[in-house]
C-alpha cells in the first residue's frame, strides 16, 4: 500500500513563473492538506480539500490556488513565483472521520526559486 | 488563534525518559493537540493525538492538564534513532473555514550515546 506520493521531488523555478505540484493521497484517505514548509521552520498550513472543495485556508496570498480531483489526488498551483516561496512544500492526507486529526505527510517537494 | 510555544532545543542519552512540552494559551474548545516527528528530508510522521487528560500509544505518552494551555509529549527509552524535530500541532483540522493548524518552530531532540 502504497503511501502519500508527492512529484516532482525537486524543481527550480525563476522569479515570476508559475509551478504546479501534485499530489497522490494514501489509500482510503479522501482529503488532502498542503503546507509549506521553509528551512528551519515549521511547516505552515496553506489549505485543504475535501470533496474537490477548499474547506479550510491558511493565511496565504491568492496566489495560492488548488485543486482536487474525483480520484482525491492534488494539486497545489503557484502564481507570480517570488524569491520567499522558495520551500519544502508538503501534502497531507487524511480519511474525514470529524475528529481524528491524524495526518500521513509525503516526502515533499522541494522548490527553489532564483 | 491558537498558537504554539516549545523550546528550541533538548539533549538526552540514550535510555533516559524524555518530555517534551508545548505551550498553547489560546487554544480553542474544539482544537485538538498532536504531535509529530520530523527527520530531515522527510514529511512530519504522527506520533500521538489527544484532547483532555492522558493518551498512550505504543510509542509516547501525551499529558494534558486540565486547562489545556499546555501538553507533554513523553517519549520512554529513547535511542539514537529518535533524534528528530518534534512539532506540537494545535488545531481541529475538521472545522470549516477556520485558519487554525499551526505547527510550532518544533523541538529538535538530540539523544547522544
Amino acid at each position: 500500500d502504497a503511501g502519500v506520493t508527492q512529484s516532482p521531488t525537486h524543481l527550480i523555478k525563476t522569479r515570476g513563473q508559475q509551478v504546479t505540484l501534485r499530489c497522490s493521497p494514501k489509500s482510503g484517505h479522501d482529503t488532502v492538506s498542503w503546507y509549506q514548509q521553509a528551512l528551519g521552520q515549521g511547516p505552515q498550513f496553506i489549505f485543504q480539500y475535501y470533496e474537490e472543495e477548499e474547506r479550510q485556508r491558511g493565511n496565504f496570498p491568492d496566489r495560492f490556488s488548488g485543486h482536487q480531483f474525483p480520484n482525491y489526488s492534488s494539486e497545489l498551483n503557484v502564481n507570480a513565483l517570488l524569491l520567499g516561496d522558495s520551500a519544502l512544500y508538503l501534502c497531507a492526507s487524511s480519511y474525514y472521520s470529524g475528529s481524528d486529526n491524524e495526518q500521513f505527510f509525503g516526502p515533499g517537494t522541494r522548490l527553489t526559486v532564483l | 488563534l491558537a498558537k504554539t510555544t516549545q523550546p528550541i532545543s533538548m539533549d538526552s542519552y540514550e535510555g533516559q525518559e524524555v518530555n517534551i512540552t508545548c505551550s498553547h494559551n489560546n487554544i480553542a474548545t474544539n482544537d485538538y493537540i498532536t504531535w509529530y516527528q520530523q527527520f530531515p528530508s522527510q514529511g512530519p510522521r504522527f506520533i500521538i493525538q489527544g484532547y483532555k487528560t492522558k493518551v498512550t500509544n505504543e510509542v509516547a505518552s501525551l499529558f494534558i492538564p486540565a486547562d489545556r494551555k499546555s501538553s507533554t509529549l513523553s517519549l520512554p527509552r529513547v535511542s539514537l534513532s529518535d533524534t528528530a524535530v518534534y512539532y506540537c500541532l494545535v488545531g481541529d483540522m475538521w472545522q470549516t473555514g477556520a485558519n487554525n493548524l499551526f505547527f510550532g518552530t518544533g523541538t529538535r531532540l538530540t539523544v547522544i550515546p
